[in-house]
């Protein structure tokens, strides 16, 4: 039961752009605490993607960028690639309750 | 480059206590770091489980503080698991994992390095 929902999945054809929502609340996103990103391959632990909502790590193309406004944050894959199919994660800090680190519900991306 | 190695049981019985380790090579765990614990239940999501910070400060998941240890041994550059009273549901994969940033990215911060992960049956 997680307090970031995001859709079960995504496809598109390779070079195409796909997007994936991140939706919070007033708690985690809304408060304005930063969102990161990581994509899990299959049988793998997952890589950190993007940090503080937009940044992306050494190493990790810029077809990948994320944003955030009001209660959601989003993660656009340009140019998508067979590679690039995997599950993908967002993750906030939720003020509820006593506090915690959140992940999102996950995305499966699909390359058709 | 930092990497992290988890260890333990792979087998855990109900009701009984899951001890994981981890081991960091190619850092130090008194470096300006929290350290974490997250799982993955097959085929599920990622649930964090709690953090620690070389000093012994900790933060934990509300939904498992109960029941969740967390703790450092800067002699041998490592951390440790112990969650009790297990059940079947949690079975997971355990990934340790580095937090970047200093004492304030604590609850707010990412993570930057991951161990490759455990799985973890609980059965009798």
């Amino acid at each position: 039961q997680s307090v970031l929902t995001q859709p079960p999945s995504v496809s598109g054809a390779p070079g195409q752009r796909v997007t994936i929502s991140c939706t919070g609340s007033s708690s985690n996103i809304g408060a304005g605490y930063d969102v990161h990103w990581y994509q899990q391959l299959p049988g793998t632990a997952p890589k950190l993607l993007i940090y503080g909502n937009s940044n992306r790590p050494s190493g990790v193309p810029d077809r990948f960028s994320g944003s955030k406004s009001g209660t959601s944050a989003s993660l656009a894959i340009t140019g998508l690639q067979a590679e690039d199919e995997a599950d993908y994660y967002c993750q906030s800090y939720d003020s509820s309750l006593s506090g915690s680190k959140v992940f999102g519900t996950g995305t499966k991306v699909t390359v058709l | 480059q930092v990497q992290l190695q988890e260890s333990g049981p792979g087998l855990v019985k109900p009701s009984g206590t899951l001890s994981l380790t981890c081991a960091v090579s190619g850092g130090s765990i008194s470096s300006s770091n929290w350290w974490s614990w997250i799982r993955q239940p097959p085929g599920k999501g990622l649930e964090w489980i709690g953090e620690i910070y070389h000093s012994g400060s900790t933060n934990y998941n509300p939904s498992l503080k109960s029941r969740v240890t967390i703790s450092v041994d800067k002699s041998k550059n490592q951390f440790s698991l112990k969650l009790s009273s297990v059940t079947a549901a949690d079975t997971a994969v355990y990934y340790c994992a580095r937090i970047a940033g200093g004492y304030s990215s604590g609850w707010v911060g990412y993570f930057d390095y991951w161990g490759q992960g455990t799985l973890v049956t609980v059965s009798s």
